[in-house]
């Protein structure tokens, strides 16, 4: 059965530092999003993505995140000066027109 | 917030035993969605139901919808140890045809053997 990949499965990286999480979505989805969990918190959604735009973002997607579908294949989430409040779990999913999305693994993000 | 909220926070029974769940939602929604997740680990789909539909079944998994209560429910029949997990529902937010889904806290199922 098709499945949406992450990776790493978990990243640590210092304060200030800049990371890429990287998701391979299912091959005929076409919408894509990001969503993190902080430990022992709700699942809260961060952006999605469709037709290599930006559909929606939360108040969370400050300028310090972008996503990229930089080929057919991949879709990244870019954190460009990582902060202590970024360490969580961050899922990707994919979906086709239909409402159900997809889930990743997740990468776990340790900022020291 | 149309997030939906999950009750109990916490479930502990034996195996063998039913398990229910309960979702609460604010707003009108398209969809409901169940997913689980086991410690520390991603997001797996279980079940979903539309605004149109009551109930749904897949294998031991009965989900309910009230709409007019905005309220659903997930049984688990015959729990298993392996059911053990945490379990989530997730509303939908309609823009622009788009989907974004609001997560509860989550129900923490503990079966034990």
């Amino acid at each position: 059965e098709p499945e949406v990949t992450q990776t790493p499965s978990h990243q640590v990286t210092q304060m200030g530092q800049e990371v890429i999480l990287r998701c391979v979505p299912i091959s005929n989805h076409l919408y894509f999003y990001w969503y993190r969990q902080i430990l022992g918190q709700k699942v809260e959604f961060l952006v999605s993505f469709y037709n290599n735009e930006i559909s929606e973002k939360s108040e969370i997607f400050d300028d310090q995140f972008s996503v990229e579908r930089p080929d057919g294949s991949n879709f990244t989430l870019k954190i460009r000066s990582t902060k202590l409040e970024d360490s969580a779990m961050y899922f990707c999913a994919s979906s086709v027109l239909v409402h159900e999305q997809y889930f990743g693994p997740g990468t776990r993000l340790t900022v020291t | 917030s149309q997030q939906g909220e999950e009750d109990p926070q916490a479930l502990s029974i034996q195996e063998g035993e039913n398990a229910t769940m309960n979702c609460s939602y604010k707003t009108s929604i398209n969809n409901l969605q169940w997913y689980r997740q086991n410690s520390g680990r991603g997001l797996v789909h279980l079940i979903l139901i539309r605004s149109n539909e009551r109930e749904k079944h897949s294998g031991r998994l009965r989900v309910t919808l009230d709409t007019s209560k905005k309220s659903s429910s997930l049984l688990i029949t015959a729990s298993r140890a392996a059911d053990t997990a945490s379990y989530f529902c997730a509303t939908d937010g309609i823009l622009r045809n788009f989907n974004k889904f609001y997560f509860g806290s989550g129900t923490k199922l503990n079966v034990k053997p």
